[in-house]
């Protein structure tokens, strides 16, 4: 299995301003996902990040409006800039290990 | 393109009976199909998965899945619902030759069991 923490558990924002959502693994991981959650709704993949390249984004998702960082095999961050009300979400980072994907317990994310 | 369709938004059970949670797949591969479940406020947990071998794959919490590739089905099953049970609950497909590794979740099913 694998350990996922995420920082913060919940924020709530004011439009115009960026928050970073850290995630830490309890061991090295080539990739790590980024999911979103909307209210009610399922999980759509924002980025992938392996350690050492960009981030690949999915249709819809931008590297200016969400911008992520993967300094090593256990960390990476992903920012929400220039957060809007409709950015509000769950925000889940996810890894693979052995055919098995993990998450994160999210960042909910309320922006005012 | 890889998709995944739950049918169903809300399923409703008496505890004590079956249940069953609905999960078709469209394909152009092999794919690895998934279940997880969501309690409220709280992330995802792995309940099971099919890779090969076996159509019917036993998971956690006494849950089970059978893999139907006639019919492009993974539907979750267990034989006796709890009250416990009650929670969303999202199927996902990976494809053995996607790169990328991403999963494909379909837009989650809520299962509510009554007393």
């Amino acid at each position: 299995s694998a350990v996922i923490s995420q920082k913060p558990s919940r924020d709530i924002c004011q439009r115009g301003t960026s928050l970073t959502i850290q995630c830490q693994v309890d061991s090295q991981v080539t990739m790590m996902f980024w999911y979103r959650q909307q209210p009610g709704q399922s999980l759509t993949l924002i980025a992938t990040a392996n350690q050492g390249s960009e981030a690949t984004y999915e249709s819809g998702f931008v590297i200016d409006k969400f911008p992520i960082s993967r300094p090593n095999l256990t960390f990476s961050t992903l920012t929400v800039s220039n957060m809007s009300p409709e950015d509000s979400s769950i925000y889940l980072c996810s890894v693979e290990r052995d055919g098995e994907q993990f998450f994160g317990p999210g960042t909910r994310l309320t922006v005012l | 393109a890889q998709s995944v369709a739950q049918p169903e938004d809300q399923v409703n059970v008496a505890e004590g009976n079956p249940l069953t949670v609905k999960c078709t797949y469209s394909v152009s591969g092999n794919p690895y199909l998934f279940w997880y479940v969501q309690y409220p406020n709280r992330g995802l947990q792995f309940l099971l998965k099919y890779i090969t071998g076996d159509n019917l794959v036993k998971g956690s919490y006494g849950f089970e899945a059978e893999f139907n590739k006639s019919q492009t089905s993974f539907h979750l099953k267990k034989p006796s619902a709890l009250v416990s049970d009650s929670a969303l609950y999202f199927c996902a497909v990976r494809f053995l030759d996607n790169a990328g590794n991403m999963l494909t979740f379909g837009g989650g099913t809520r299962l509510m069991v009554k007393p």
